[in-house]
């Protein structure tokens, strides 16, 4: 069966810190994967997609990056932190295909910048 | 600009009773449309979904509705039981990515 894995579990960092946040999946091959941030009070927003290895797709302007070094890895990044930064961050796969909708998600990472 | 819209931020149902959940879209392109269940401090857990050419699907005590010419789905939930407690999140489809709504905490009283 497949299983997402993300860590840190939670995370304080203070303002202008770096980030690095990662997911893995195992249990399946070649699957899209994606980066969401749930703001306090909020729905889940899209911050990054990837189709493949390399392959990164951005939705919001911000201070964040995403990389895949690795077909079931996924990286999400930042230089220096913001306040504004700070939510629960979820990391999801789902299947490649035609037809296939589900998204599965991983335990995610509440962050705290202060 | 927010394509899924839950307008009801909570509800609050008696255990054994139903729980209607309601979400709207507006973009006419979404194709498959999902609920997710979520618990604070974990990760959303896949519910149910529909395709946009049904306009009926049912697991268990869960039943969603589409009605394309409103653009508006609903869950129900019967009967609801005190585990049913939590964040529900209504989902669109379009290509390969999900647009969430903000969903409605449900909180079941026994």
């Amino acid at each position: 069966s497949q299983t997402i894995h993300q860590w840190p579990a939670t995370l304080v960092q203070p303002v202008g810190s770096p980030l690095s946040l990662e997911c893995t999946v195992e249990g399946t091959s070649n699957p899209n994967l994606y980066w969401y941030r749930q703001a306090a009070g909020r729905g889940l927003q899209l911050l990054f997609y990837s189709v493949g290895i390399g392959q990164i797709s951005s939705e919001v302007p911000q201070n964040l990056s995403a990389s895949r070094p690795q077909d079931r890895q996924f990286i999400l990044s930042s230089k220096k932190l913001l306040l504004s930064d700070s939510g629960f961050y979820l990391c999801a796969w789902s299947v490649r295909g035609q037809g296939v909708y589900e998204q599965y998600f991983g335990p995610g990472t509440r962050l705290t910048v202060t | 600009d927010q394509q899924v819209k839950q307008n009801s931020p909570s509800l609050s149902v008696q255990e054994g009773r139903i729980s209607i959940l309601n979400c709207d879209y507006t973009n006419s392109m979404f194709d498959y449309f999902l609920w997710y269940k979520k618990y604070p401090a974990e990760g959303p857990t896949f519910l149910i979904s529909i395709s946009s050419i049904k306009d009926k699907n049912e697991d268990g005590r869960f039943t969603v509705f589409l009605n394309k010419s409103a653009k508006h789905l609903s869950l129900h939930i019967v009967p609801s039981q005190p585990g049913d407690s939590a964040v529900y999140f209504c989902a669109a489809s379009a290509d390969y990515k999900l647009s969430f709504g903000a969903g409605t905490t449900v909180t079941v009283r026994a």
